[in-house]
C-alpha cells in the first residue's frame, strides 16, 4: 500500500514551458486535492475532485488545469509556467475526516 | 469564510520541556480541527483530529490538543519535547457540515527543539 505518490519529485522549467504533475492513490478514496505550499502561507488549495469525473476550483486555480483520469489518478497541468508558480506542490486524498498527503513536487520556474 | 491563525512563526523549546503550538480558528458552525506535521523535504503527516466528544484529543507521537470552543482555539501540546519533534506544524479546520470537505490550513509554525 503506497498511499499517495507524486511524480516528479523535482522539476525546473523555463517561463512559458508546460508540464503535468502526476498524482496517484491506492486507497480507493473518492476525493483528491492539489495544494501549493509557499513560505509563510501554509497550504493553499488549487483544485479538488470530490469524485471521479468531477473537478472544482480551490483558492488559487489561475494558471492551472486538472484532470481526474480515474479514481486513482489526479493530474495538475501548468500550460505556460510563470515564476510565480515556483512552489512545492502536494497532492492529497481523503477519508471523511483525514487527508493523506503525497511527498510533494518541488517546482522552480526560471 | 473559514480561517486558521497560527500566531507564532517559530517555537523554540529545550528537550524535555513542555511544547505548545498555538492555533485559533474561525468557522461557521461546529468545526472539525486537525493537526499535521511536516518533516524536512517530506509531505504532511496527520497527527490528530477533533470531531466531537472529549475536548482533549490524543494523537500520534505523544501529542495532544485541547479544543476550547469559547476561545476558538485548538492548541497542540506535548508534555516533554524531543529533538526529533523539530518540524513544521500545521493546524487546519473545516466546518462539520460542508460540501466539498475543503480544509483551510494555518500558515504553519516551525518547532525547534534544542538538546
Amino acid at each position: 500500500n503506497a498511499g499517495v505518490t507524486q511524480t516528479p519529485k523535482f522539476q525546473v522549467l523555463k517561463t512559458g514551458q508546460s508540464m503535468t504533475l502526476q498524482c496517484a492513490q491506492d486507497m480507493n478514496h473518492n476525493s483528491m486535492y492539489w495544494y501549493r505550499q509557499d513560505p509563510g502561507m501554509g497550504l493553499r488549495l488549487i483544485y479538488y475532485s470530490a469524485s471521479e469525473g468531477t473537478t472544482d476550483k480551490g483558492e488559487v486555480p489561475n494558471g492551472y488545469n486538472v484532470s481526474r483520469l480515474n479514481k486513482r489518478e489526479f493530474s495538475l497541468r501548468l500550460e505556460s509556467a510563470a515564476p510565480s508558480q515556483t512552489s512545492v506542490y502536494f497532492c492529497a486524498s481523503k477519508t471523511p475526516y483525514e487527508q493523506y498527503f503525497g511527498p510533494g513536487t518541488r517546482l522552480t520556474v526560471t | 469564510a473559514q480561517s486558521v491563525a497560527q500566531p507564532e512563526d517559530q517555537v523554540n523549546v529545550a528537550e524535555g520541556n513542555p511544547l505548545t503550538v498555538k492555533c485559533t480558528y474561525s468557522v461557521s458552525g461546529n468545526p472539525y480541527l486537525f493537526w499535521y506535521v511536516q518533516y524536512p523535504n517530506r509531505g504532511l503527516q496527520f497527527l490528530l483530529k477533533y470531531i466531537t466528544g472529549d475536548n482533549l484529543v490524543k494523537g500520534s507521537y505523544g501529542f495532544e490538543a485541547e479544543f476550547n470552543k469559547s476561545q476558538t482555539s485548538f492548541h497542540l501540546k506535548k508534555p516533554s519535547a524531543l529533538v526529533s519533534d523539530s518540524a513544521l506544524y500545521f493546524c487546519a479546520v473545516r466546518p462539520s457540515k460542508a460540501a466539498g470537505n475543503k480544509l483551510t490550513f494555518g500558515g504553519g509554525t516551525r518547532v525547534l527543539v534544542k538538546p
